[in-house]
């Protein structure tokens, strides 16, 4: 049973508009986490938090923005929008419930801009 | 440098077969964590298994094990009796120090033939 929930599932916008992809975990969890990845390659983190009012860049460079206003919560948000933008968005977390600090991610959310 | 290095980008293997996923890293911690993850063709990421690197013994879940060879930096998944559901890309990813951030692999996509 997912604990971590991300919407949309899917996505097609066009170019320009803003939008925000939804992320939220019910484990706790302080530290959360968003990823890019094109289809069939690697993850590439684009922020990370530690916990509330806490976040931070990732090693790959993302025109988007997060916040942490809630622990449970970890929206990501692009104000405007290009087809650059389009690949999967991945949200994660992680805590003290996996043995190993593992992290758990969510469902993803796939996004095409037009 | 690249720090997971995945050279199979496909391999394939037949039902109830074994089979190893290679993973080489490059790290100068003393202290670092090894995941697995499986990706299906829906998005999500499975953790799958876990190898500190003061852990002795291989670590093993399941049909899931660990080739730990800490020398030669490799940390290869074995997976046993595969079965039609294991068909999925799957990533190694190393946790440095006390990092809480992953580095990922880009992925091998293994398909299980019937």
């Amino acid at each position: 049973e997912a604990d971590i929930y991300q919407t949309p599932r899917y996505l097609v916008i066009g170019t320009g508009k803003k939008i925000t992809l939804e992320c939220s975990q019910t484990m706790g969890h302080d530290k959360m986490y968003w990823y890019q990845q094109d289809p069939g390659m690697e993850l590439h983190l684009i922020h990370y938090s530690y916990g509330v009012n806490s976040t931070e860049k990732g090693d790959l460079s993302s025109e988007s923005t997060v916040s942490r206003i809630r622990t449970e919560h970890f929206p990501l948000t692009l104000e405007s929008a290009r087809p650059s933008h389009t690949s999967q968005y991945l949200c994660a977390s992680s805590g003290d419930r996996g043995p190993y600090n593992e992290q758990f991610f969510g469902p993803g959310t796939r996004l095409t801009v037009l | 440098a690249q720090k997971i290095t995945q050279t199979q980008p496909g391999m394939f293997v037949q039902e109830k077969e074994a089979v190893t996923l290679d993973c080489t890293y490059d790290t100068s911690d003393q202290s670092y964590g090894l995941f697995w993850y499986k990706q299906p063709s829906s998005g999500e990421m499975i953790f799958l298994i876990y190898q500190g690197s003061y852990d002795e013994q291989n670590a093993t879940e399941g049909r899931y094990s660990l080739n730990f060879q800490k020398a030669r930096k490799s940390a290869n998944l074995v997976i046993s009796a595969s079965q039609l559901g294991d068909s999925a890309m799957y990533f190694c990813a190393m946790r440095e120090g006390g990092a809480r951030q992953l580095t990922f692999g880009s992925g091998t996509q293994l398909t299980v033939l019937p």
